[in-house]
Parts: structure tokens; C-alpha cells; sequence
């Protein structure tokens, strides 16, 4: 079985830019959080998303934003990127609702912020 | 506000050596506490997690943890060390007021020694 697949693996914007990670869940997962991790620290809640409706919300400016689809996959979306966006953005699943932790994580997007 | 703390940002243990790594949190009720690991350029893996019940808590790869409430403390112990368990380590704690939302420690990574 697959497990949680994130898109895509690395990638490098210029501040002022643009950007939209993707993520797939295991199938049958319907829960999708992001986490950011910037270097040095532990993961940061960003988003939870549970059945295509947003279930939580972190600490992040209103440039994060996120959105999940039917078949429950996700994309997160960062404007008017700074170089302090610059971190590992991770996305985990899980199968239950939104008291759920049996979470999985992708291996992340690895965003560097020029 | 929710929080964790893992002491040691760096440990060094030679292989074969036991291991113990500390994890502190700062939680109004009974938390859902959980230990995960990180290699370089990976998601990250469950180790184990408590909800309940039993106060040590068995995990994979020849890890465990033990809750204890009086100390707020939810210590990582291995017995024997092997090279490949060489990784970052990070404690954390299930936030049940934002659904599945997990707060984590910033860390402790382990060096193996041989």
C-alpha cells in the first residue's frame, strides 16, 4: 500500500512568490493535517482538514491556506512567500475523525525561500 | 498553552549502551502523549504513544516510554543501543481541543558511537 505521498519533494521560490504543496492521503484516510518544520524544531500544526472541511487551525498568518478535495487529498498554499516560510512542510493522514491520532507522515516538500 | 520540553538537544551513547531521553509537557488533563522519530530527510515514525491505562508503554524497535503524571514527564528508554537508531527524536503531546492536533518537543537528536 502506498502511504502518504507529498509533492513536490524539494523546491526553491523567490520571496514574493507563490506556492502549492500536494499531498495524497492512504487510501482510505479522510483526516489531512499539515505540519511545518523549520530547522532546528519540532513540526508546527498548521491545518487539519477532516472530510473536505477545515477542522483546526494554527498559529500562521492568513497567507497559509489550505483545502481538501473529494478524494481527500490536500494542497496547502503559501503568498507572498518570506524567507522565514523557508522549512520542511510535512503532511500526515489519518483514517478517523477529528479525535483520530493514528496519524502517518509523508516524507515532506523541502521549501527554500531565496 | 500546551507545550513540550525535551531537555537534550544533542546525545551521544555508544552502541550497546542504554538510552534515556527525557520529554516534559505542560497539559491541563490527562494527555494523549506520543514519541516519534526522524531520519535525515524522512517523515516522521511513530515509536509509540499512551492514552490510558498502563504507564509503560511498549513500542517498536525495542523501545519504551513511562508516564508519569506527578513528574509531568514521559521519558523515551531503550536498553540497548544500535547504530541505526541514530536519528532525531521528538516528543509530543495530543491537543484534544483542536481535534487531533499535536504539539511538538523541538527535539533531541541521537548520535551512536561505535
Amino acid at each position: 500500500d502506498a502511504g502518504v505521498t507529498q509533492s513536490p519533494t524539494h523546491l526553491i521560490k523567490t520571496r514574493g512568490q507563490h506556492v502549492t504543496l500536494r499531498c495524497s492521503p492512504i487510501s482510505g484516510h479522510k483526516s489531512v493535517s499539515w505540519y511545518q518544520q523549520v530547522l532546528g524544531q519540532g513540526p508546527q500544526f498548521i491545518f487539519q482538514y477532516y472530510e473536505k472541511e477545515e477542522r483546526g487551525r494554527g498559529n500562521f498568518p492568513d497567507r497559509f491556506s489550505a483545502r481538501q478535495f473529494p478524494n481527500y487529498s490536500s494542497e496547502l498554499n503559501v503568498n507572498a512567500l518570506l524567507l522565514g516560510d523557508s522549512a520542511l512542510y510535512l503532511c500526515a493522514s489519518s483514517p478517523g475523525g477529528p479525535s483520530n491520532y493514528g496519524y502517518t507522515f509523508g516524507s515532506g516538500t523541502r521549501l527554500t525561500v531565496v | 498553552a500546551q507545550s513540550v520540553t525535551q531537555p537534550d538537544i544533542h546525545i551521544t551513547v555508544s552502541e550497546g549502551a542504554s538510552l534515556e531521553l527525557r520529554c516534559n509537557y505542560s497539559y491541563g488533563a490527562t494527555p494523549y502523549l506520543f514519541w516519534y522519530v526522524q531520519s535525515p530527510g524522512q517523515g516522521l515514525q511513530l515509536l509509540l504513544k499512551y492514552f490510558s491505562g498502563d504507564t509503560l508503554v511498549q513500542g517498536i524497535k525495542g523501545f519504551e516510554a513511562e508516564f508519569k503524571r506527578s513528574q509531568s514527564s514521559f521519558n523515551l528508554r531503550k536498553p540497548s543501543v544500535h547504530w541505526s537508531d541514530a536519528a532525531e527524536y521528538f516528543c509530543a503531546v495530543g491537543d484534544r481541543a483542536y481535534g487531533n492536533k499535536l504539539v511538538f518537543g523541538a527535539g533531541t537528536i541521537l548520535r551512536v558511537k561505535s
